[in-house]
């Protein structure tokens, strides 16, 4: 079936350096993208999404980047702080974002060292 | 508040229980999504109401699991006969609408089937 994953299940850094998040995606149909955060015991806070019709889009100190060549997705954190650490998940909108139905990838659990 | 409630935060019951999890999304938000959350997956798909009715229920596992809004407000996941397999982060989301890309969740209900 369709899905969406991601290749790194935990990502290691220090305070202040650059974060790389990446993920794969499936679903060649598929046209709006978006990264949630989740930190421990809360539910997923929306990021920044992307539509097909874009390469890049920059919020504040995260950028994200499609390719939609290789179906590939990544979320990069500049100047990452102890703040950041949490699972980062990529998701899916099939529907183009006629709908929220999201498909979630597994995760990538961020660790930010002091 | 301001954001979405759900409660219980915690539940633990017992196999063949009957067990009712309650949402109430963002004062105006139409559209309500419904999640479940295993250990260390991402979301998936339960089912989205857009106001009264459920639009969309393709994600409910079995015809254990029921969900309704009647108000078109609070959101109420119903799950008979519970099985050990049932246990997960129940989580609830809500957006002004159903296309506008950002989903905005509560902080789940942790739902244990001894």
């Amino acid at each position: 079936g369709e899905s969406v994953g991601l290749h790194l299940p935990t990502l290691s850094v220090q305070e202040g350096d650059n974060s790389i998040i990446n993920c794969a995606y499936s679903n060649s149909a598929s046209d709006y993208f978006i990264w949630y955060k989740q930190e421990s015991g809360k539910g997923p806070q929306f990021i920044i999404d992307i539509r097909s019709n874009m390469d890049k889009r920059q919020g504040q100190r995260v950028t994200v980047l499609l390719n939609k060549t290789v179906k590939h997705l990544s979320l990069q954190i500049a100047a990452t702080q102890p703040g950041d650490s949490a699972v980062y998940f990529c998701a899916e909108n099939p529907s183009g974002g006629a709908t929220n139905k999201l498909i979630f990838g597994t995760g990538t659990l961020l660790a930010v060292q002091p | 508040g301001a954001g979405v409630s759900q409660t219980p935060s915690n539940k633990v019951t017992e196999k063949g229980k009957y067990v009712e999890l309650r949402c109430d999304p963002i004062s105006g938000h139409t559209a309500l999504y419904w999640y479940r959350q295993s250990l260390g997956q991402g979301p998936e798909f339960l089912i989205y109401f857009q106001g009264t009715g459920a639009a969309d229920d393709s994600g409910l596992p079995n015809d254990r699991f029921f969900a309704v809004r009647p108000e078109g407000s609070v959101s109420t996941l119903k799950i008979q006969r519970t099985e050990r397999g049932d246990s997960a982060v129940y989580l609830c989301a809500s957006s002004p609408n159903a296309n506008t890309g950002e989903l905005f969740f509560g902080e789940g209900s942790r739902l244990t089937v001894l």
